[in-house]
């Protein structure tokens, strides 16, 4: 099993600044490593597929790096709707498929 | 727009069973595996069952294998989980979600509550 390791596990950033989100995996995952936003009593909604490609409607603030074992996903003026948990997951080796165990973005 | 809908969650005792259901609408639904995952209070996401598009090929994760159930009646576009043997640690909102060719999740229903105790 591929186990995914995010961090930190909380991140506080000023509204307005850049936000920067690590996901590593056990083992390589190529490519196929998505992202995640989560609100608050709301479904997830995907961001990032194949580590870089953005998913429909997601503003281009949203950035996702990475391959192999190591991704970033980027949030590059952060807005108020961004506070969120985030969450990354590997789709190149399954099952199982795993998820990172989150990473919290708080308001400073 | 591809949306799914989940119900049957509820107030369950250790031990007891229940059947959860996931109402597709907007795209074919037969042409899509599926998935579904939950999300246990203090945790992560957690992946815990996969059905191809014709029911073909079925995967659990590890910690509901023997209990859980995964199914789907593509005439009715719904997904299903029959859940039994529950246990306190099964308690989470159980979300249903499309199987992206590639193997990501898109879209997600909004989930459903399970809570099991006595």
């Amino acid at each position: 099993e591929i186990v995914m390791t995010q961090s930190p596990a909380t991140l506080s950033v000023s509204p307005g600044e850049r936000a920067t989100l690590s996901c590593r995996a056990s083992q390589s995952v190529g490519s196929n490593l998505a992202w995640y936003q989560q609100k608050l009593g709301q479904a997830p909604r995907l961001l990032i597929y194949d580590a870089s490609s953005r998913a429909t409607g997601i503003p281009a603030r949203f950035s996702g790096s990475g391959s192999g074992t190591d991704f970033t996903l980027t949030i590059s003026s952060l807005q108020s709707e961004d506070f969120a948990v985030y969450y990354c997951q590997q789709y190149n080796d399954w099952p199982p498929f795993t998820f990172g165990q989150g990473t919290k973005l708080d308001i400073k | 727009e591809a949306q799914l809908e989940e119900s049957g969650g509820g107030l369950v005792q250790p031990g007891g069973s229940l059947r959860l259901s996931c109402a597709a609408s907007g795209f074919t639904f037969s042409y899509y595996s599926m998935y579904w995952v939950r999300l246990a209070p203090g945790k992560g996401l957690e992946w815990i069952s996969y059905i191809k598009s014709d029911s073909s090929f079925i995967y659990y994760a590890d910690s509901v294998k023997g209990r859980f159930t995964i199914s789907r009646d593509n005439a009715k576009n719904s997904l299903y989980l029959q859940m039994n043997s529950l246990r306190d640690e099964d308690t989470a909102v159980y979300y249903c979600a499309r199987a992206e060719s590639r193997g990501y999740f898109d879209p997600w229903g909004q989930g459903t509550l399970v809570t099991v105790s006595s």
